[in-house]
């Protein structure tokens, strides 16, 4: 069956500290994959996608993230954490063919220390 | 940019009553989901519709309808509310050009609805 899976709830990093956020799906093909973050009170904003070519994407707010496919993992970086860095980050993945829903996993919560 | 309304940040409800969740989205999106939120559990798609009138169970369907009459609005309709429905609604809209396969569209969510079953 397909699924996502975040392995850490809660992260806690200094403020200017480098993040990376775990992201591992089991799928039978390359699925789509998204990273979107929830801000406190808001409702989720995209912070970027990959679908093909370029194994490192560039997102949106100073992150990336690299598709690996040996280890099926689409982990989220950031050289440079933020305060208003601290929400929660979800990872999704959608099919290729065939539906537009998306799976997404539990999220990761994270906290910035000043 | 695009806009995802819903009608309530907040609602309280009973047990037994009928509840309507609104959401809105003002750039002529085909495709429209109605997925609920809960801590450890991630985001859950209850429903979603591709076009007006059409809809499609999602994973969690159960004690829950929809309607959509118009293009730009989407409802969720908890028939007779009951405590383990109390969540965090989130709607969601995409553009739905690239048909019905569409997993590449971006999904644009609104601000979310916590409703308390009581």
């Amino acid at each position: 069956a397909q699924s996502v899976t975040q392995p850490d709830i809660h992260i806690t990093v200094s403020e200017g500290a480098s993040l990376e956020l775990r992201c591992n799906y089991s799928y039978g093909a390359t699925p789509y994959l998204f990273w979107y973050v929830q801000s406190p009170g808001q409702g989720l904003q995209l912070l970027l996608k990959y679908f093909s070519g370029d194994t490192l994407v560039q997102g949106i707010k100073g992150f990336e993230a690299e598709f690996k496919r040996s280890q099926s993992s689409f982990n989220l970086r950031k050289p440079s954490v933020h305060w208003s860095d601290a929400a929660e980050y979800f990872c999704a993945v959608g099919a290729p063919s065939g539906t537009y829903k998306y799976i997404f996993g539990t999220g990761t919560r994270l906290k910035v220390l000043a | 940019d695009v806009k995802v309304t819903q009608s309530s940040r907040y609602l309280v409800k009973r047990t037994g009553e009928k509840v309507f969740l609104e959401c809105v989205q003002d750039m002529d999106h085909e495709n429209m989901f109605w997925y609920r939120q809960d801590p450890g559990l991630g985001l859950r798609l209850i429903y979603f519709s591709y076009d007006v009138k059409m809809k499609e169970k999602g994973d969690i369907p159960e004690g829950y309808s929809v309607s959509r009459e118009k293009k730009e609005r989407f409802s969720l309709i908890l028939e007779s509310a009951s405590t383990n429905q109390t969540s965090m609604y989130l709607c969601a809209s995409s553009l739905g050009t690239s048909g019905i396969g569409a997993a590449t569209d971006t999904q644009y969510f609104g601000p979310g609805t916590r409703l308390t079953v009581l």
